[in-house]
Parts: structure tokens; C-alpha cells; sequence
């Protein structure tokens, strides 16, 4: 079965600090890659997507996410933080033919004003 | 309005009691979902339907059960609610292209006492 890894599960940073938060899925065929944000109190939204062509991926607020096929990886960056970055980031995989979103374990970030 | 709502938005139940969370969408999608979120474990999912007469258990399905009235209301029931099912619930759709994301509703607070 599929499974989507989030190594990092609690981060703590500045403001202005860079941030990356990784991302692997087992999965070795055709796939779709999301990360998906969560503020306090709130439901998931949608930062960025890959399903084909630029690996580099440009997400709403800054954010980005470059996809590695041969590390089966899909890391979030964002060069500067900010304290309304703090929320929680779950990245999630669809696979093969079902496309049934995976969702990883999410990684709880908390910037410092 | 919310594209995705749920209802209610929290509950508190006894052990043993039956219960239903509910979902409605207005995307016109096909494919709905029901989530459970705990804290560390990300989501996971408990149920799907790809269309009305679809069903699908997720990888959680034990202890509760779903109905789909209609394309757009999708229903989560836990037949006898038990402390460990106290979590946060969130429904999901989607629709079957594979490059596109799921939408969230609100969420349910869930606690069994």
C-alpha cells in the first residue's frame, strides 16, 4: 500500500528563517504530489501541486515544492517565514489508477514572531 | 457558503450511543471521503464513495459506516461510539481527474466521554 513519510514533525523557527519540510511516498508509478495547509481551528487548503512537466512547483503564499523522481520526494520550501506560516502541512500522494488522496502524518510548524 | 459543510461542527456523546456526522457539497463532485485527523497520525482515511451506488472502506473502517443519500450528501455513523474514536472528522471530494486536489469541509469535533 501507499504510504507518504513526513520526517519532520515539529519545527520551530524565526521569523525570516528559511524552511523545508520533507516529503517521500513508496509508490514507483504514475503519481500526483500535494501539500495542503492547515491553520489553527481550520480545515485543509491547498498550497501547490505537481501532476506532470516543471518539477519545481510554485505554490499561493511564497511557498514551493520541487519533486525528485528518483528520491521519491516532494519537499516544501519557502525561503523567509512568517508568523502566519504557523499551521500545520500535510503533504499527500494519489496513485496509479484510483487516485485516492494518501495523506502523510503532517508537520506541525511554528514561527516566532 | 462553504463548498463542503458539515454538520455538526462539534459533538459530545456517550459511550455506546449511535451517531452521525453529515456532509454536503456544492462542487457537483463525484467522489466524497470521509477523514479521521489525531493528533500525530495525520489523516486517515475511514471510508470513500466514487459515486452514489459506490462504497469503499479505508483503511479505519471498523466501528463505523457510511451512506451516500445522494451525489452530494455523504453520511459518517458510528454505530456505538466508543472513547477511541474521539478524534476530528472531515469529509473530503474530489473529482476523478487525477491532477486535481481534494476540498475539505470545516471538520467535526468528535469526543466520546
Amino acid at each position: 500500500a501507499q504510504s507518504v513519510s513526513q520526517h519532520n514533525h515539529h519545527v520551530i523557527l524565526s521569523e525570516a528563517a528559511s524552511l523545508e519540510l520533507g516529503c517521500n511516498y513508496s509508490y514507483g508509478g504514475t503519481v500526483n504530489l500535494f501539500w495542503y495547509v492547515q491553520y489553527p481551528g481550520q480545515h485543509l487548503q491547498l498550497l501547490l501541486k505537481y501532476f506532470s512537466g516543471d518539477p519545481l512547483v510554485k505554490g499561493i503564499k511564497g511557498f514551493e515544492a520541487e519533486f525528485i523522481k528518483s528520491k521519491f520526494s516532494f519537499n516544501l520550501r519557502k525561503p523567509s517565514v512568517q508568523w502566519s506560516d504557523t499551521a500545520e502541512y500535510f503533504c499527500a500522494v494519489k496513485e496509479g489508477g484510483s487516485y485516492i488522496p494518501t495523506f502523510g502524518r503532517g508537520t506541525s510548524l511554528i514561527v516566532h514572531p | 457558503d462553504a463548498d463542503v459543510t458539515q454538520t455538526p461542527r462539534n459533538r459530545i456523546t456517550k459511550t455506546g450511543k449511535r451517531i452521525m456526522l453529515e456532509c454536503s457539497q456544492t462542487k457537483g463532485h463525484d467522489r466524497m471521503y470521509w477523514y479521521r485527523q489525531d493528533p500525530g497520525l495525520g489523516l486517515r482515511l475511514i471510508y470513500y464513495s466514487f459515486d452514489v451506488k459506490d462504497i469503499n472502506k479505508g483503511e479505519i473502517s471498523d466501528g463505523y459506516s457510511v451512506s451516500r443519500q445522494a451525489q452530494a450528501k455523504f453520511s459518517l455513523s458510528l454505530e456505538s461510539a466508543i472513547p477511541n474514536q474521539t478524534a476530528l472528522y472531515f469529509c473530503a471530494t474530489s473529482d476523478p481527474r487525477r491532477d486535481t486536489e481534494a476540498f475539505f469541509g470545516q471538520g467535526t469535533r468528535l469526543t466520546v466521554v
